[in-house]
C-alpha cells in the first residue's frame, strides 16, 4: 500500500517570503513523487515530479520540491512567495511498477494563504 | 487543459436517479481516471482504464460504474445517485514521459450536487 500525508491543512506567509508545503509519503520500494497545484474552480495542475537522480526538482512557477529519502519527505519550496501563490496544493505518489493502472494516491491537500 | 473535456460542467440531480459523466480526450492517451474530490480527502481514485473496453476499480468504486468504447471517452455512470455522491469529479489522463514515467493531467472538473 502506497500513502502520502500533508500535515498542515493551511499554511501562512507574507509575500515575499519563503513557502514550504510539506508532504511525506509511505511505498514499497523507490517512489515517484509530484505536486500538483489547483486554483478556485479550476482542475489540477502539474508541477513538477521526482523520478530518480537529483534529490532538488525543479518545475513551473518558481516552484522546487526536496527529496529526502531518509526522511521519507518530498516538501515544496519556493524562494520568494507571491499573493497569485495562493491555491490549494496537493502532493501524490506512486510506485514505479510495470502494471496496476500507475495509480497515484493524493494527500488531503494544503491550502497555502500569500498575505501582503 | 492538456486536452482533456469533461461534461456536463455542472449538474443538480435527485436522489435515485441515473447520472452519466463525460470525459472527452484528444491525445489518443492509454490510460484515463476518474476521481472524486471531497473536502478532507484529497482527491480518491473511483475507477481507471487502461485500453477500450478494459477498467479496473479504484478505491472508492461502489456506486459507480464506467464505460470505454472509444479511445478518446470514459464515461463514469451513478447508477442510483445518492447525496453521499455530491462532490466534484475530476477526470484524468496519464501522458507517457521519459524513463516509463507517466504524469497525470486533469480536466477541469464536474460540480455534482444529490438533492
Amino acid at each position: 500500500a502506497q500513502s502520502v500525508a500533508q500535515p498542515e491543512d493551511q499554511v501562512n506567509v507574507a509575500e515575499g517570503n519563503p513557502l514550504t508545503v510539506k508532504c511525506t509519503y509511505s511505498v514499497s520500494g523507490n517512489p515517484y513523487l509530484f505536486w500538483y497545484v489547483q486554483y478556485p474552480n479550476r482542475g489540477l495542475q502539474f508541477l513538477l515530479k521526482y523520478i530518480t537522480g537529483d534529490n532538488l526538482v525543479k518545475g513551473s512557477y518558481g516552484f522546487e520540491a526536496e527529496f529526502n529519502k531518509s526522511q521519507t519527505s518530498f516538501h515544496l519550496k519556493k524562494p520568494s512567495a507571491l499573493v497569485s501563490d495562493s491555491a490549494l496544493y496537493f502532493c501524490a505518489v506512486r510506485r514505479p511498477s510495470t502494471g496496476g493502472g500507475n495509480k497515484l494516491t493524493f494527500g488531503t491537500g494544503t491550502q497555502l494563504k500569500v498575505e501582503l | 487543459d492538456a486536452g482533456i473535456t469533461q461534461s456536463p460542467r455542472h449538474k443538480v440531480t435527485e436522489t435515485g436517479t441515473p447520472v452519466t459523466l463525460r470525459c472527452h480526450q484528444t491525445e489518443n492517451h492509454r490510460y484515463m481516471y476518474w476521481y472524486r474530490q471531497d473536502p478532507g480527502h484529497g482527491l480518491r481514485l473511483i475507477h481507471y482504464s487502461y485500453g477500450v473496453k478494459d477498467t479496473d476499480k479504484g478505491e472508492v468504486s461502489d456506486g459507480y460504474s464506467v464505460s470505454r468504447s472509444k479511445t478518446e471517452d470514459f464515461l463514469l455512470t451513478l447508477e442510483s445517485a445518492t447525496s453521499s455522491q455530491t462532490s466534484v469529479y475530476f477526470c484524468a489522463i496519464s501522458v507517457p514521459g521519459t524513463g516509463g514515467m507517466d504524469t497525470q493531467y486533469f480536466g477541469p472538473g464536474t460540480r455534482l450536487t444529490v438533492l
